[in-house]
């Protein structure tokens, strides 16, 4: 089964903090993403990796960047919160682009920035 | 760019009952994936489909790729009250680019 784990489900944050949302996948996905879910605006994707120390630029990157240091993690960082930051985030992974690709979802860190 | 049309938007049913819903698209999809999301979850791999008229099922869920290949389709048979949730379609137009979501489709199962 593939694994895909977030390091927090729920995070409270005040505006200008900087925030660390981790992921690790234990299934020696080459590809990883970064996603984020509001109502109304489906998912869109803000960076994703295909290799180690690898970032690409998704659909809406401002105000966030990422780090991919070890294959199995991908961390998405936030250098100063702001209040339309507050949204459901979520990471997935895959084995690597090519046919029959197909993405797994960890359960999700759904962030408040007051 | 691609963009992903799901319906209905949402459809209540009684228990029991089968459900259908679909996913369209102006683009050529080589790649369709089914999921379906909790509340407060993250989405969950339902089902995924690789080349064009393919049916494959999962338990009471089936679906297909669109002859045409820009479609897709999912059928639930004998629906139960833990099928409540939001079913999203995902698209790829070619090997190695991303993935494009549907909107999702609420499916509300009455006792």
């Amino acid at each position: 089964d593939v694994k895909v784990t977030q390091s927090s489900r729920y995070l409270v944050k005040r505006t200008g903090e900087k925030v660390f949302l981790e992921c690790v996948q234990d299934m020696d996905h080459e590809n990883m993403f970064w996603y984020r879910q509001d109502p109304g605006l489906g998912l869109r994707l803000i960076y994703f990796s295909y290799d180690v120390k690898m970032k690409e630029k998704g659909d809406i990157p401002e105000g966030y960047s990422v780090s991919r240091e070890k294959k199995e993690r991908f961390s998405l960082i936030l250098e100063s919160a702001s209040t339309n930051q507050t949204s459901m985030y979520l990471c997935a992974s895959s084995f690597a682009f090519g046919p029959q690709e197909t993405q797994y979802f960890g359960p999700g860190t759904r962030l408040l920035v007051l | 760019g691609q963009q992903l049309n799901q319906s209905p938007q949402s459809m209540f049913i009684q228990e029991g009952e089968d459900v259908s819903m679909n996913c369209t698209s102006s683009s050529i999809f080589n790649t369709w994936l089914w999921y379906k999301q909790d509340p407060g979850e993250g989405p969950v791999l339902l089902i995924a489909l690789y080349k064009a008229g393919e049916l494959t099922s999962n338990g009471r869920l089936t679906a297909q790729f669109g002859i045409t290949r820009k479609d897709s389709f999912l059928n639930i048979s004998a629906s139960i009250p833990s099928d409540v949730g939001i079913y999203f379609c995902a698209g790829q137009v070619e090997y190695g680019q991303n993935f494009v979501f549907g909107p999702g489709t609420r499916l509300s199962v009455l006792p």
